[in-house]
């Protein structure tokens, strides 16, 4: 029962366009979401978070757009930068639990 | 300010052992969760301990167990390991269990192996 589901694997950008990650859910009951990045051999460091109540966040050059209907979010990185190649992690949170429901991941390059 | 920090950073043991993994929570922060990340797969939430009780476990058998102690650090425990144990664990420590965003600051976790 995947609840988070991020259906792209990877994502591949020039530097300085833009770069949007999808992410869909199942369970409208959720109350955050969040956007983890996640570099080699580190733990996942937290992005920028949306409330269910919320249609979008910005953050710098992040942005997240939460669209309840289509129990869809994306995150939106402009302008990309090399630096951001790493693994971005959709997560999903509700209060009773406690928990952060992960999606699979996707993989984003940024090329020089 | 020290971050969630993890021990040891690579365990290898052989089937049918047992592994203890040891998580230090950032300083103030009463929450631990556990998490399983194995090959190919997202993060899976595993345990949620706060003020030292079991809040919340995910869909994993009883061997797979842990505590929080006094001071807010945490232990998991897998016995009878199985091969499919082998995974990279993750701590992640909360300042509060239903704050706001719950922002969850992870640690670099402990790569399991199970040969």
């Amino acid at each position: 029962d995947q609840q988070v589901k991020q259906n792209s694997p990877s994502l591949s950008v020039q530097e300085g366009r833009i770069s949007i990650l999808n992410c869909d859910y199942t369970n409208s009951m959720f109350d955050y979401f969040l956007w983890y990045k996640k570099y080699p051999a580190e733990g996942p460091t937290f992005l920028i978070s949306i409330s269910s109540i919320k249609d979008k966040n910005e953050d710098g050059r992040f942005t997240v757009f939460l669209n309840k209907s289509a129990k869809h979010l994306s995150l939106h990185i402009v302008p990309s930068q090399p630096g951001d190649s790493a693994v971005y992690f959709c997560a999903a949170f509700h209060y009773n639990t406690g928990k952060l429901i992960f999606g699979q991941g996707t993989t984003l390059q940024v090329k020089p | 300010e020290a971050g969630v920090t993890q021990s040891p950073t690579h365990l290898i043991k052989t089937r049918g052992q047992q592994a203890t993994l040891r998580c230090s929570p950032i300083s103030g922060h009463t929450s631990v969760y556990w998490y399983q990340q194995a090959l190919g797969l997202g993060l899976q939430f595993l345990l949620w301990y706060d003020e030292g009780e079991e809040r919340n476990r995910g869909n994993f058998p009883p061997r797979f167990s842990g505590r929080q102690f006094p001071n807010y650090s945490s232990e998991l425990n897998v016995n009878a390991l199985e091969l499919e144990d082998s995974a990279l664990y993750l701590c992640a420590s909360s300042l509060v269990p239903s704050g706001n965003h719950n922002e969850q600051f992870f640690g670099p976790g402990t790569r399991l192996t199970v040969l």
